[in-house]
């Protein structure tokens, strides 16, 4: 059964800090990876999405890596803005039919 | 852009009524799924649909269920609502394609007293 694990739970940083998010998963028969960004109260937001043949996917800021092998993904984020603070969500796709499995989340939190 | 909307996005009930979220979704895309967000639990799958009147259970089918009478609307279904059903839910849809992205609505937030 795959599980999908992100570190760390929380996250408090300075603006104009650059970050990492991490995200580990047990199968690496995986699809792709897809992060997420969830304000609260609201629903998810796709950022990025990565095939399981890819290394990394770029959007503005953000940069999002794919190690199969060792069941790991990163998002980095740079130069970080009080806009950016939110919940940031992985999810893997794998299986017969498609199923993403989600991680808990990572709060982050930057100060102006 | 690809659009998801949720029939309400607030909702209180009263336990042992019968609730309906609706989900649409403008991109004619095959797959539709709910979900449902718990703090400290994560989402999780309750139900998925590949096809119009085709269904799956996904993790936590238990007290749910769904209804696909057409392609691009996807409805979950409490038939006898109970306070463990107070959650987020989330609707999402995407193509019937391994390397397709999924897509989601605003979200439900039900509240069952």
């Amino acid at each position: 059964k795959q599980e999908v694990t992100q570190i760390p739970a929380a996250l408090s940083v300075p603006e104009g800090e650059n970050l990492v998010l991490n995200c580990s998963f047990t199968d690496s028969a995986i699809y792709n990876l897809q992060w997420f960004r969830q304000d609260p109260g609201k629903g998810l937001t796709s950022l990025l999405l990565i095939q399981s043949s890819q290394r990394e996917q770029t959007s503005g800021r953000l940069n999002a890596s794919l190690d199969k092998s060792s069941g790991r993904s990163t998002l980095y984020i740079a130069a970080s803005q009080p806009g950016d603070s939110a919940t940031y969500l992985c999810a893997v796709k794998g299986g017969s039919n498609y199923k993403l499995t989600f991680g808990k989340g990572t709060l982050l939190t930057v100060n102006p | 852009d690809v659009k998801v909307t949720q029939s309400s996005r607030y909702l209180v009930k009263r336990t042992g009524e019968k609730v309906f979220l609706e989900c649409v979704q403008d991109m004619d895309h095959e797959n539709m799924f709910w979900y449902r967000q718990d703090p400290g639990l994560g989402l999780r799958l309750i139900y998925f649909s590949y096809d119009v009147k085709m269904k799956e259970k996904g993790d936590i089918p238990e007290g749910y269920s769904v209804s696909r009478e057409k392609k691009e609307r996807f409805s979950l279904i409490l038939e006898s609502a109970s306070t463990n059903q107070t959650s987020m839910y989330l609707c999402a849809s995407s193509l019937d394609y391994p390397f397709h992205e999924q897509f989601f609505g605003p979200g439900t937030r039900l509240t069952v007293l």
